[in-house]
């Protein structure tokens, strides 16, 4: 079914940057489009970006668009997501989801936690 | 951007049938997705397409989806099936994948 692995979470300061890393393992990473999701402590989920499978088209939520860049490496089966100009707001556990049949998210890793705080 | 609406709670009883809605503007023309959400874990696909289960998904897990409101029952209710429910689905027009904002399920 597949695998996907987070990390790169971390305190940071308001106004800062960060780099978070999503390993996918045991399917073919490559043929899947591929989405970032967050949730702020206590709270639901939201919708972060996406990008599609040969990395040529990407979707960004209004409150990161400028901010937050995604991008994947194929060869290395890996998804990142660059965290720049970060805010308080920005506080929650990052999860990167597999995009599978009806745009549903069909693979979760476990999350990374960011925290950006002063 | 498009606004699915989810109850906060529902609570039912243990072998009771548990049904968590959610709205949105003519959301029957669109493809509804269901996840489950157990404290501290990471979301589970548990229903898409509006009715299809993954594999390993119960058959208790069923969803319908017409006009206004898409729905997410649970038949025979389990201790263990207390969780947040989200809906989602994607939207076309604003290229947004869209989120309820999540129904806490109570199994009394």
């Amino acid at each position: 079914e597949g695998q996907l692995v987070e990390s790169g979470g971390g305190l940071v300061q308001p106004g800062g940057s960060l780099r978070l890393s999503c390993a996918g393992s045991g399917f073919s990473f490559s043929v899947y489009s591929m989405n970032w999701v967050r949730q702020a402590p206590g709270k639901g989920l939201e919708w972060v970006s996406y990008i599609g499978s040969t990395g040529s088209t990407m979707y960004y939520a209004d409150s990161v668009r400028g901010r937050l860049t995604i991008s994947r490496d194929n060869a290395k089966n890996s998804l990142y997501l660059q965290m720049d100009s970060l805010r308080t707001e920005d506080t929650g556990v990052y999860y990167c989801a597999r995009l599978g049949a009806g745009f549903a998210m069909d693979v979760w890793g476990r999350g990374t936690t960011v925290t950006v705080s002063s | 951007s498009y606004v699915l609406t989810q109850p906060p709670s529902e609570s039912v009883a243990p072998g009771k049938t548990a049904r968590i809605t959610c709205g949105g503007n003519n959301i029957g023309s669109h493809s509804v997705h269901w996840y489950q959400q157990k404290p501290g874990q990471a979301p589970m696909l548990v229903i898409y397409f509006n009715t299809d289960r993954p594999s390993g998904i119960p058959e208790r897990f069923s969803g319908s989806n017409s006009g206004s409101t898409a729905i997410l029952t649970i038949s025979r209710v389990e201790a263990g099936d207390e969780a947040d429910y989200y809906c989602q689905m994607w939207d076309t027009i604003s290229h947004y994948w869209v989120f309820g904002g999540g129904t806490k399920l109570t199994v009394l």
